[in-house]
């Protein structure tokens, strides 16, 4: 069975930039979660989306959005990307009505 | 309300020792209390999880302690070894509106010498 795939690996923007990430969860888990994780500041919620439908949010500025797909992929956009935003961005999906989030490698989002 | 408070920062200890993570929580709204292991260059993997009805859970050398009185839960690693050299991450969420969401700790960086 295949994990949770993110891509890219890596990315590197320019500050004032947009970046999207994708996210392609377990097969049948409909629930996409993100988050993104720094030294200084470390896992922190994004939001999360289940059919196709944003459900819960976390404490980030308008500039983090995200969507759903009807085949329960999901990506993750930036808009004018600032310093720290450079992070480690992680995916986790998991079933309906479940809390064992499986994580995938994450993107390493670098902003120069 | 929303925190989790994770000790040690780091931590060695010797091949066969036994490691052990603490973390503390506020919200008693919290219902699921998992532990995550994260090798460098890769995503969380979910270790070994507790609910607050029961007060340890063992998975082979994992073990966590639920104290529900003193919101504070602890990772046991017995035997370490080498490879479990990592940070573990305590994390807790509950059951929202709609959804959850996974609140994490800071993190502890384990090394684990030969």
């Amino acid at each position: 069975k295949a994990g949770v795939t993110q891509t890219p690996r890596y990315l590197i923007k320019t500050r004032g930039q947009q970046v999207t990430l994708s996210c392609s969860p377990i097969s049948g888990h409909r629930s996409v979660s993100w988050y993104q994780q720094t030294p200084g500041q470390g896992l922190q919620f994004l939001f999360e989306y289940f059919s196709e439908t944003q459900r819960n949010k976390g404490n980030f500025p308008g500039r983090f959005s995200g969507r759903q797909f009807s085949n329960s992929r999901s990506e993750m956009n930036v808009s004018t990307l600032e310093l720290g935003d450079s992070a480690l961005y992680l995916c986790a999906s998991t079933p309906m009505g479940g809390r064992g989030y499986t994580f995938g490698s994450g993107t390493r989002l670098t902003v120069v | 309300q929303q925190q989790v408070k994770q000790s040690p920062q780091s931590l060695i200890v010797q091949k066969g020792g036994i490691s052990i993570i603490n973390c503390a929580y506020e919200n008693t709204a919290f219902d699921y209390f998992p532990w995550y292991q994260q090798f460098p260059g890769k995503g969380p993997a979910l270790l070994i999880a507790i609910r607050p009805d029961v007060s340890e859970k063992k998975e082979g050398r994992f073990t966590i302690s639920f104290n529900k009185s003193a919101k504070q839960f602890s990772l046991h690693i017995m035997d370490s070894q080498p490879g479990d050299s990592a940070t573990y991450f305590c994390a807790a969420s509950k059951r929202e509106t709609s959804g959850s969401r996974l609140t994490f700790g800071e993190g502890t960086q384990l090394t684990v010498n030969p």
